[in-house]
């Protein structure tokens, strides 16, 4: 099947700091990539969509300017928290779609963030 | 847009016996209903899906229900096993659209 990596797996980095988590999927191409934030024992929240070559579509309440997307290839989407707090430590899950017409989306190991 | 519930927020269940979990979707365009398995500090590992012009699926010992007049859809796993001690996340979508997740049911087996 579809394979979606993610990296870091896990980071801690200190307030005010920025962190940037890659997305990549490794034997696809990903016309579209969504980016998750998931609080401990919560369902997952999407924060955006990226369609490579355009900007992000965010979700109402979350920051653009802190939450930065990129998704410059299509295998490749870039989330970077800037000027990180502690309240955006959670973990991150990106999945990705393969092409216009299909339905399920394939989603990476998740990336947990620390901010101290 | 759209929204998802779902029911029980726990469960538990003895070993062998069947779990039910129920969600139910607010947007009739929705068309692709797939559920999902969360082991701690994992990905959504997908388990089964069923799209809108389909009743029921199943695979082994689990198996889905849509009912589209009534916007909901249902998880049915059988001969349950300690493994199958998870959360579990419904969602519903359209098409190639974001998936929306419903709150999700920590099933807990007991041996």
């Amino acid at each position: 099947g579809a394979v979606v990596s993610q990296h870091p797996s896990r980071v801690i980095c200190k307030s005010g700091t920025s962190v940037k988590i890659e997305c990549r999927s490794l034997d696809f191409q990903a016309t579209t990539m969504f980016w998750y934030r998931q609080f401990p024992k919560q369902s997952l929240m999407l924060m955006a969509t990226s369609n490579e070559g355009s900007k992000a579509t965010y979700e109402q309440g979350v920051e653009k300017d802190k939450f930065l997307i990129n998704h410059a290839s299509l295998t490749l989407s870039t989330l970077t928290v800037t000027s990180a707090h502690p309240e955006d430590s959670s973990f991150y899950i990106c999945s990705a779609l393969e092409g216009t017409l299909s339905y399920e989306q394939y989603f990476g190991p998740g990336t947990r963030l620390t901010v101290t | 847009g759209e929204n998802v519930e779902q029911h029980p927020s726990t469960l538990s269940v003895q070993e062998g016996d069947s779990a039910v979990i129920k969600c139910t979707y607010s947007d009739s365009a929705s068309n692709y209903f797939p559920w999902y398995k969360q082991e701690l500090g994992k990905r959504p590992q997908l388990i089964i899906d069923i799209r809108s012009n389909v009743g029921e699926k199943k695979d082994q010992r689990i198996a889905v229900t849509l009912n589209k007049t009534a916007k909901h859809f249902s998880l049915h796993i059988t001969e349950t096993q300690p493994e199958d001690s998870a959360v579990y996340f419904c969602a519903a979508k359209y098409g190639n659209e974001k998936l929306t997740f419903g709150t999700g049911t920590r099933l807990t087996i007991i041996p």
